[in-house]
């Protein structure tokens, strides 16, 4: 299967500051990634469609101005949490897809965002 | 998007199969049944998937009855390992790269000892 890697895999920062997320696929060129978050004890939670060179699409009540996406080549996509609050604190998973395979979806190992 | 039903919690002892079900009554024609597992504080993994026939891996087996309105996935000889929360999501095979991957709440497996 596909091979992504997702960075940081932890991160604490402050209010107010911008924390971003890495998500590059190793193997192969993803021009479509997925993000999504986590609260404790909760299913996951799709955030926004990235497409490469492209703006993304993002989810009903999903704010594009503080969760910022680039997907600027083929094999990365990044997510940078803007002005982060403390409710901003979840678990940060990335996906990509791969046409053609019948189980195309491969998740990064998440990030998990503590702000305090 | 059909949606699934699975219990909230299942208990399995160490060794034995582990039979986790899967209610998708308003499934359509052309939706597989996907089942994805995720370990604590990790991402999603890749399971199995079917859309009419039984189908086996070296992960599991996954049954699907006749009228594609239920299925089980089956773990034939559970591991602690295996403790996680199990996802079952129906899905169209050739949506296309921007379809979305919708979770539901799933089943949490606890492999006991």
């Amino acid at each position: 299967g596909a091979v992504v890697s997702q960075h940081p895999s932890w991160v604490i920062c402050k209010s107010g500051t911008s924390v971003k997320i890495e998500c590059r696929s190793l193997d192969f060129q993803a021009t479509t990634m997925f993000w999504y978050r986590q609260f404790p004890k909760q299913s996951l939670m799709l955030m926004a469609t990235s497409n490469e060179g492209s703006k993304a699409t993002y989810e009903q009540g999903v704010e594009k101005d503080k969760f910022l996406i680039n997907h600027a080549s083929l094999t990365l996509s990044t997510l940078t949490v803007t002005s982060a609050h403390p409710e901003d604190s979840s678990f940060y998973i990335c996906s990509t897809v791969r046409t053609g395979t019948n189980y195309g979806y491969t998740f990064g190992s998440g990030t998990r965002l503590t702000v305090v | 998007d059909a949606k699934t039903t699975q219990p909230p919690s299942m208990d399995c002892a160490e060794g034995r199969a582990a039979n986790l079900p899967c209610n998708h009554s308003t499934i359509s024609g052309n939706e597989y049944v996907y089942w994805y597992r995720q370990i604590h504080s990790q991402g999603p993994q890749y399971i199995i998937h079917g859309l009419k026939n039984n189908e086996t891996n070296e992960m599991a087996s996954l049954i699907i009855t006749e009228d594609r309105k239920s299925s089980t996935l089956i773990l034939p000889h559970a591991t602690l390992r295996d403790t996680a929360v199990y996802y079952c999501i129906v899905r169209p095979h050739s949506g296309g790269s921007n379809y979305k991957l919708t979770f539901g709440k799933g089943t949490l497996l606890t492999v006991n000892p």
